[in-house]
């Protein structure tokens, strides 16, 4: 199984500071035939579905805010808020979508300072 | 809407069965392969199971691999998770997810049932 690490564990941060999750998997999720890394990112809150906001690493999916962006490629990745805002309290998680069993990152609590 | 609405869960005692069913709506459901991910309280996603468009392949997570099956009608909208000889640790919020192709991301997600094994 590709096991996924995520660190740090929890982040408090001041609003309009920038939020840096990093996201670590045990083997490549790189696809050599089309240079893709099956890695993604998702936004949960309490009592709602896990949001999707990021795939293949850095792709913004439709109607995330730009102020979110994702980066890297085959075993190293990183999530950035550009300027923390009062609705990106939430959990934060990677996963992988290379092999089964798809795996997640343990997950990132973001709070406010 | 496009959207997944899970039913299904409840209190059940260890060994005994429930089956979960999530219903699509607002888009093609037999275009999307679908999944069950589970959380149990205070962890962290795991993924269950996977289902292809037409229901003829399925795949296990080998904690609930000879207990659980997936299953879709697609008549129906409708995806199902059929959870057998349950266990304590079976216990969490069950969610179904969409993927538009195998070794794909979920890009959409349901609300969620809970389900609890207990005496």
């Amino acid at each position: 199984d590709i096991v996924m690490t995520q660190s740090p564990g929890s982040l408090a941060l001041s609003l309009g500071e920038r939020a840096t999750i990093n996201c670590k998997s045990s083997q490549s999720v790189l696809y050599s035939s089309n240079s893709k890394s099956f890695l993604a990112w998702f936004q949960h809150k309490p009592g709602q579905p896990p949001k999707l906001l990021i795939y293949w690493a850095s792709t913004r999916e439709s109607g995330v805010p730009d102020r979110f962006s994702g980066s890297g490629s085959g075993t190293d990745f990183t999530l950035t808020i550009s300027s923390l805002q009062p609705e990106d309290v939430a959990l934060y998680y990677c996963q992988q979508y290379f092999s089964t069993p798809y795996t997640f990152g343990q997950g990132t609590k973001l709070e406010i300072k | 809407e496009v959207q997944l609405v899970e039913s299904g869960g409840g209190l059940v005692q260890p060994g005994g069965s429930l089956r979960l069913s999530c219903a699509a709506s607002g888009f093609i459901f037999n275009s999307y392969w679908m999944h069950w991910v589970r959380q149990a309280p205070g962890k962290g996603l795991v993924w269950v199971s996977r289902i292809n468009t037409d229901g003829s392949s399925t795949t296990y997570a080998d904690s609930v691999k000879g207990r659980f099956t997936i299953s879709r009608d697609n008549a129906k909208n409708t995806l199902y998770l059929q959870m057998n000889s349950l266990r304590a640790e079976d216990t969490a919020v069950y969610y179904c997810a969409r993927a538009p192709d195998l070794y794909w991301y979920f890009d959409l997600w349901g609300r969620g049932t809970l389900v609890t094994v207990s005496s």
